[in-house]
């Protein structure tokens, strides 16, 4: 079956700008992460879902960064007025539940904010 | 000092080597342990887990848990080309939130 697929696959924005980055998760997946990889930062945890409510939003660096997930399904993180140091991969990853399961990575998203 | 730390190489082996890579994490809470593979502009995708110390064998790869020393390693028996990627070790935590090791660059040469 299809796995997670995020769109765009690059996107490179101006300093100040907004943009948004969308998830589509596994069907049937209630549970979807969302992560920020950085050159010599690894992976980071941002926030996650269960359904649509967010539990843990610990991992969002700034109020900049929002998500939301809508009908328990694709998921989109806002990012306000970017910064350089935004640059990054975001990757969104799904699993069925958020007690326990594999988690399924999309190919990322790669932001480059010039 | 980072949760989860990992050497980020670049480890570069000949092919037929035996591989070793490793991880230390500080939180004992920490009850699962992952290893991710991740080959260049794709995601992670999950290799191996457990979840109690001693060895796990699956093929080539054996992931080994040391609790008492909160260490973990990944071994790569005959190691092939095509097992050139990032290795990430992972320690769950609470909901299924992952912390991440920074992640090892492998190169095997043919």
């Amino acid at each position: 079956g299809a796995g997670v697929s995020q769109s765009p696959s690059n996107k490179v924005t101006e300093k100040g700008k907004d943009v948004e980055l969308r998830c589509d998760p596994i069907s049937g997946h209630t549970a979807l992460y969302w992560y920020r990889q950085s050159l010599g930062q690894g992976l980071e945890f941002l926030i996650y879902f269960q359904g649509n409510s967010a539990p843990d939003k610990s991992g969002l660096p700034s109020d900049r960064f929002s998500a939301e997930r809508t009908g328990g399904s694709v998921s989109t993180l806002t990012i306000q007025r970017t910064q350089q140091e935004d640059s990054a991969v975001y990757l969104c990853a799904s699993s069925l539940t958020s007690t326990w399961g594999e988690q399924y990575f999309g190919p990322g998203t790669r932001l480059t904010v010039t | 000092q980072k949760e989860v730390e990992q050497d980020p190489g670049p480890l570069s082996v000949p092919e037929g080597a035996i591989v070793s890579l490793n991880c230390t994490y500080s939180n004992s809470a920490f009850q699962y342990f992952m290893w991710y593979r991740q080959y260049s502009r794709k995601g992670p995708e999950l290799l191996m887990y457990t979840y109690s110390s001693g060895n796990k064998e699956d093929g080539r790869f054996t992931a080994q848990v040391d609790k008492s020393s909160k260490y973990i390693s990944l071994f790569i028996r005959d190691s092939q080309p095509s097992d050139s990627a990032t290795y990430l070790c992972a320690i769950m935590e609470y909901g299924n939130k992952l912390v991440f090791g920074a992640g090892t660059i492998l190169r095997v040469k043919s």
